[in-house]
């Protein structure tokens, strides 16, 4: 697509319930990451993918997190048994190649709410 | 460990007024740095970035940052603010593939 998206927009949950959020990156861009951005604070890394590889999920705060990119282009971030400390806005970004050196491109981000 | 603070909250400006905003790192190479803009309902939106070669870097929208590695600190600047301007403006440093963003500058442009 021209841009990157994420759907949905916005999700509001209860405790207790599995969330799933999607990203749909640029489609000539080989790497995409998921960041969370807590109220107030900037974009925290997740985890990113190059490709279908996942090789840093260093970022995910617990094992209830988790994140796929089967066929290496949509991804999907799973959070279960959703808490009250996981409302944040959750962005995407994707680029080019793999470094430092490619521009990010940033969704607009899924606004999720935890009651 | 590598973190970014950006001392100023929010920062109100004059429309015409200049602009300066700080940011200041933590890291122990030579850093890649960035700065995003973000409206509301918007994504991220990159302003400039600097690699390496000449410190003082322009952007688009007419801003610019200067790095200066003696200060650890990569400033954004700009001579004259828009209404349009108005934003939330956030540094970042690259490490190992993924940004470490500052905590963000709320700007507020008054006529």
């Amino acid at each position: 697509g021209a841009g990157v998206s994420q759907s949905p927009r916005y999700k509001v949950t209860k405790r207790g319930q599995d969330v799933t959020l999607r990203c749909d990156p640029i489609s000539s861009h080989a790497t995409l990451y998921w960041y969370q951005q807590a109220l107030g604070q900037g974009p925290e890394f997740l985890t990113y993918f190059n490709y279908e590889a996942q090789p840093d999920k260093s970022g995910l705060p617990s094992d209830r997190f988790s994140a796929e990119r089967p066929e290496g282009s949509i991804s999907t971030l799973t959070i279960q048994r959703t808490e009250q400390r996981d409302s944040a806005m959750y962005r995407c970004a994707s680029s080019l190649g793999f470094g430092d050196t490619y521009e990010q491109f940033f969704g607009p981000g899924t606004r999720l709410t935890v009651l | 460990a590598q973190s970014v603070t950006q001392p100023d909250i929010h920062i109100t400006v004059s429309e015409g007024a200049s602009l300066e905003l700080r940011c200041n790192y933590s890291y122990g190479a030579t850093p890649y740095l960035f700065w995003y803009v973000q409206s509301p309902g918007q994504g991220l939106q990159l302003l400039l970035k600097y690699f390496s070669g000449d410190t003082l870097v322009q952007g688009i929208k007419g801003f610019e940052a200067e790095f200066k590695r003696s200060q650890s600190s990569f400033n954004l600047r700009k001579p004259s603010v828009h209404w349009s301007d108005a934003a939330e403006y956030f540094c970042a440093v690259g490490y190992g593939n993924k940004l470490v963003f500052g905590a963000g500058t709320i700007l507020r442009v008054k006529s």
